[in-house]
């Protein structure tokens, strides 16, 4: 089994709104990553979990809450989004992020989220 | 820092026509090198890679080289496909697994 799986596929949510995305991996894997991608842009890194602590934080602002409940879930908590934060949220999940050589990330098909 | 520089789409293509999507990158030591591929509605798939220099990549028809000496990444096919229209990205990762992305080209096929 090599799939990430994200649900919602499609959100759409009010500025008050609390919403979560949800990502799940069964490879073993112990890296897992929160990607935003605008329309017609690169994904850009916003969070990565290794070994079920978050290690890395692209100045992501505090209406973005990840979180890792264990090793094969990667949540996204959401409240007072702006409309700016509409955007396709990816995530992904490799073996490890360290070590001496790079190991491949499996990306999911993505949640589509509008902010109204 | 690192970066990645690729060609602007949309690169729109006659079915069997013969395609090349040009990467360049910066880096400040040694990178390995990626072409990940992004079809409509999806997320991503690594499409091909190489981790030193003068190795090729390739995979589903698609080939790229590492050429250090012109710090290059071209992705290349002989016999495109409607099938091969999607976006396609150019990426590099150093030390601790972090990807570094390019713009992204688009591809259109057309039968």
């Amino acid at each position: 089994d090599t799939e990430v799986t994200q649900t919602p596929k499609h959100l759409v949510m009010g500025m008050t709104n609390k919403k979560s995305l949800k990502c799940e991996q069964h490879m073993g894997h112990r890296a897992m990553y929160w990607y935003k991608q605008k329309a017609k842009k690169p994904p850009e890194l916003m969070f990565v979990y290794s070994y079920e602590k978050l290690s890395i934080n692209e100045s992501v602002p505090s209406r973005f809450s990840p979180e890792c409940p264990n090793s094969s879930l990667l949540n996204l908590h959401l409240h007072a989004l702006q409309p700016e934060d509409s955007a396709l949220y990816l995530c992904a999940s490799s073996r490890e992020t360290s070590g001496y050589s790079y190991n491949e990330q499996f990306f999911g098909p993505g949640t589509r989220l509008t902010v109204l | 820092g690192n970066s990645v520089t690729q060609m602007e789409g949309p690169v729109t293509l006659s079915e069997e026509a013969f395609l090349t999507i040009n990467c360049t990158y910066t880096a400040t030591g040694y990178p390995s090198l990626f072409w990940y591929v992004q079809y409509p509605g999806e997320g991503l798939q690594l499409l091909l890679k190489a981790t030193k220099a003068d190795d090729k990549g390739s995979n589903k028809g698609f080939e790229a080289t590492y050429r250090k000496e012109t710090t290059s990444f071209h992705l290349e096919k002989g016999s495109v496909q409607v099938s091969d229209s999607a976006v396609y990205f150019c990426a590099l990762s150093e030390a601790g697994n972090m990807l570094t992305f390019g713009g992204g080209t688009r591809l259109m096929v057309k039968p």
